[in-house]
Order: C-alpha cells, then sequence, then structure tokens
C-alpha cells in the first residue's frame, strides 16, 4: 500500500511570492492534515481536510489556505511569503472517521525555502 | 489547552544502554498518545500508541505506558542500537465530542544518539 505522497520535495522561493504543495494520502483516507515544522517553533498544526471540508484549523494567518479535492488529494497554499515560512511542510493522513483512534500517517514532507 | 511536555535533548547513549525519554501532557478527557520518530530528511513515522489510561503500546523494542494519574507517557527501551538515532516526538490527539476530527499536538521533540 502506498503512503502518502508529498510533492515537490523540495521548494525555492522568494519574499512575496506564492507557492503551492501538494499531497495524495494513503488509498482510503479521506482526512488530510498538514503541519509546518521549524526549530524555533517545532510541528504546529495548520488545518485538517475531511471529504473536501476544512473541519479544524490552526493559528496561522490567511495567508495559508487549503483545500480537498473529491478523490482526498489535498493542495496547501501559502501566499504573499514571508522569510519565516520557511520550513518542513508535513501532510498527515488518516481515515478521519468518528471514534476512531486511528493514527495519522506522515508523508516526507515538502522543505519550503525563502530566500 | 492541551499541550505536551518533553524531556529536553540532546540525548546521548551508548549502544545496549537503558533509554527512557520523559513525556508528560495537559488534557481534558482522556486524548489518545503517540510517540513518532523522524530520521534525517524523512517524514515522521508511528512508533505506538496507547487510547486509554493503562495501556501499553509497545513495538521495536520500544514500550510507553499510559499513565493517566501522572498524565505521563514516558518512552523506554531495554537496549538501544546505534540505528534508533533520531529524534523522538511525543503527540497526544483529541477529537471534538462527536466528531473525528485530526489534530495531533506534538511535544517539541528529543534528539536522540546512540554512540557505538
Amino acid at each position: 500500500k502506498a503512503g502518502v505522497t508529498q510533492t515537490p520535495r523540495y521548494l525555492i522561493k522568494t519574499r512575496g511570492q506564492q507557492v503551492t504543495l501538494s499531497c495524495s494520502p494513503i488509498s482510503g483516507h479521506r482526512s488530510v492534515s498538514w503541519y509546518q515544522q521549524t526549530p524555533g517553533q517545532g510541528l504546529q498544526f495548520l488545518f485538517e481536510y475531511f471529504s473536501e471540508t476544512q473541519r479544524n484549523k490552526g493559528n496561522f494567518p490567511g495567508r495559508f489556505s487549503g483545500r480537498q479535492f473529491s478523490n482526498s488529494r489535498s493542495e496547501m497554499n501559502v501566499s504573499t511569503l514571508e522569510l519565516g515560512d520557511s520550513a518542513l511542510y508535513l501532510c498527515a493522513s488518516s481515515l478521519g472517521l468518528q471514534g476512531s483512534n486511528q493514527p495519522q500517517h506522515f508523508g516526507d514532507g515538502t522543505r519550503l525555502s525563502i530566500l | 489547552g492541551n499541550s505536551v511536555t518533553q524531556m529536553e535533548g540532546p540525548v546521548t547513549l551508548s549502544e545496549e544502554a537503558f533509554l527512557t525519554i520523559n513525556c508528560t501532557y495537559t488534557a481534558t478527557g482522556y486524548p489518545s498518545l503517540f510517540w513518532y520518530v523522524q530520521y534525517p530528511g524523512e517524514g515522521l513515522q508511528l512508533l505506538l500508541k496507547a487510547t486509554k489510561a493503562d495501556d501499553k503500546g509497545s513495538n521495536k523494542g520500544f514500550e510507553a505506558t499510559y499513565r493517566k494519574e501522572t498524565t505521563s507517557f514516558h518512552l523506554e527501551k531495554g537496549s538501544v542500537q546505534v540505528s534508533d538515532s533520531a529524534v523522538y516526538f511525543c503527540a497526544l490527539k483529541q477529537g471534538e465530542r462527536g466528531q473525528g476530527a485530526q489534530k495531533l499536538v506534538f511535544g517539541q521533540g528529543t534528539r536522540l544518539t546512540i554512540n557505538p
């Protein structure tokens, strides 16, 4: 069974640009969550999508947005990039069903560098 | 709000030493608890989990017991190997009532180095 796939693995952008990251979940998983990992702040939750709807949101500015498609694939967009957005962005998928204790499975991440 | 606190690293041990990485949490109700491991250049891999009090999660020689009375989920391994060198994250998940919302709250991570 294929794992969570994130593309691209590496990105270099400049301040003010925008970027879109992609995540393909494990087959059958309907929940996709996004996390930002930085040395200073650690792992922080961005948002979660389930059945094409945002179900949960972390404390990030509106420049960070996402969406989920009918096949459960998800994209995350960051507009007006800032130096502080440099991070490893991790996507995780799970069944996401009510009452389920199934864990989240992570991809290898997209490393975004802002120059 | 919910939070997770891990012992600060880095932790350096010799091969075959006993490992303990402390983890305590603050949460209302009964969260599920997890340990994830991150190897260089990779994402997070689930190491083990426990979903209710007194549950013991175990995998690859690692163990952790969900202790509600001390709000702890310490990671242990009896004999570490060089290949265990990685960053370890303790995390909790507490979905909103009646929903399956997936949000993990992570500790700050503990870098473990095992010397031969």
